[in-house]
């Protein structure tokens, strides 16, 4: 079975602090892809990043990280000094590559708070 | 093409009555995605479309649940007799056909619904 599980229901920072978000995933599938969203208030749920199975290099974007470590299938998010823009419910999902549906399995998500 | 669009972006309605949303998604995807999703947990998978045709549906999708999707443009998601328990938002998403440069799906702003 696919599970996703964002341990951290809610974390709080205060502005230009850098803040990760786990992320622990499981499948059987080989080949899978690796997702993380940004859901602000207004509810729209925001791209962020997608990353194959077969791709280990871990990835910047502006105050962004992402490290991907199959040996712990995990694939945690790092955001650097952060900002209070920064606030939202973030979201780590799976889709397995073998199905070709495209659907996303989604971790329950972790809110976070960047007070000024 | 501004993104996905959903309408209504709320809905209350009496327990019992039927409720239709309706997803335009962005023009050139031919795979569109509903998903629920109730306060404080990840989206759900509940359907699937490519093009005009439904290849997958959720266990979630009780009978009273019905989406079509009639030329392979918008989409609508229908509930009748409506119950406390289907209180929750509606996300629709779309996306480019698997083995497309970019398969990542991109989400509307959702529906939310209340039952009362």
């Amino acid at each position: 079975a696919q599970k996703v599980t964002q341990a951290q229901t809610e974390i709080s920072v205060v502005e230009k602090e850098d803040v990760t978000l786990d992320c622990v995933y499981e499948t059987r599938d080989t080949t899978y892809y690796l997702f993380w969203y940004k859901q602000p208030p207004s509810g729209e749920l925001v791209f962020l990043i997608r990353r194959n199975s077969f791709d280990e290099q871990n990835e910047i974007s502006g105050r962004y990280s992402w490290n991907f470590q199959k040996s712990t299938s995990s694939f945690n998010f790092t955001i650097t000094a952060s900002q209070v823009v920064d606030s939202a419910v973030y979201f780590c999902a799976l889709m397995d590559g073998s199905s070709n549906t495209g659907k996303l399995i989604f971790g329950q998500g972790t809110t976070l708070q960047v007070k000024p | 093409d501004t993104g996905v669009s959903q309408d209504p972006r709320h809905k209350i309605t009496k327990r019992g009555q039927n409720v239709t949303f309706r997803c335009d998604p962005i023009s050139e995807h031919n795979r569109l995605y509903w998903y629920r999703q109730t306060l404080g947990q990840g989206p759900e998978f509940l359907t699937y479309f490519q093009n005009e045709a439904q290849l997958e549906k959720s266990r979630l999708l009780s009978d009273r649940f019905s989406a079509e999707r009639p030329k392979g443009s918008f989409s609508t998601l229908e509930i009748q007799r409506t119950e406390q328990g289907d209180s929750a938002m509606y996300l629709c998403a779309s996306s480019l056909p698997q083995g497309s440069l970019n398969t990542e799906a991109f989400f509307g702003q959702g529906t939310r619904l209340t039952v009362v």
